[in-house]
């Protein structure tokens, strides 16, 4: 069945950089853009940026611009999602998802947290 | 960019109807017909439940439906039931390959 599956939680200091990943599977990797997107606690949902898995253009909200980067492995059908200069901010559940039928597959998600 | 526009929360018994409205611009809801609903349980993803303004994905119930009325878009639950107890988020095109979602809607099954 199709899936996305992220890695799993961390613990950052503030100022420090996080990647997660999202491997799909049961699909054509290549075939849809991912999407990122976190929720603080008790938070809405925020979009952050996706990456054209095809030819790995990205768009980033002007939010993070700068600290933000998304990048995918077609070998590994793997999306990465680095975020830099973290804050305590920055401490939420990222999510990835697949762009087909709306935002029609979840991963698991993944808890980052910022502590000094 | 503001997020849209949702009542903090619903409430409705089992058996009613409720609707979730989602408040936008021109530049979002009003400009494209790409609106999403997701349903998000405590502790889980969020789940598509209606997607370009009234598409339901295959095993979403059909007491799901959605629509939009100029920057509106709407989602109407019929036939309420326990397990609809959750938060609503809906969730727009916002042209530049940008996407914006709303603040979430609590829904109480009374």
């Amino acid at each position: 069945q199709v899936q996305l599956v992220q890695s799993g939680a961390e613990v950052k200091e503030p100022g420090a950089s996080v990647q997660v990943s999202c491997k799909g599977s049961g699909y054509t990797f290549t075939s849809y853009a991912i999407i990122w997107v976190r929720q603080a606690p008790g938070q809405s949902l925020e979009w952050m940026g996706w990456i054209n898995t095809g030819n790995g253009d990205t768009t980033y909200s002007q939010k993070f611009q700068g600290r933000l980067t998304i990048t995918r492995d077609t070998s590994a059908n793997t999306a990465y999602m680095e975020l830099s200069g973290l804050s305590y901010e920055d401490t939420a559940v990222y999510y990835c998802a697949r762009n087909h039928g709306g935002l029609g597959v979840w991963g698991q998600g993944a808890l980052v947290t910022v502590s000094s | 960019q503001s997020a849209l526009t949702q009542p903090r929360s619903v409430s409705g018994s089992p058996g009613q109807s409720v609707a979730i409205s989602c408040t936008g611009s021109s530049s979002d809801v009003g400009a494209y017909n790409f609106v999403s609903w997701y349903q998000q349980h405590p502790g889980k993803a969020p789940k598509v439940m209606i997607y370009d303004v009234t598409k339901r994905p295959s095993g979403v119930p059909d007491r799901f439906s959605g629509s939009k009325s100029g920057n509106t878009a709407s989602l109407t639950i019929s036939g309420l039931q326990t397990e609809d107890e959750a938060d609503y988020y809906c969730c727009s095109y916002a042209g530049d390959y940008t996407l914006i979602f709303g603040g979430g809607t609590t829904l109480t099954v009374l």
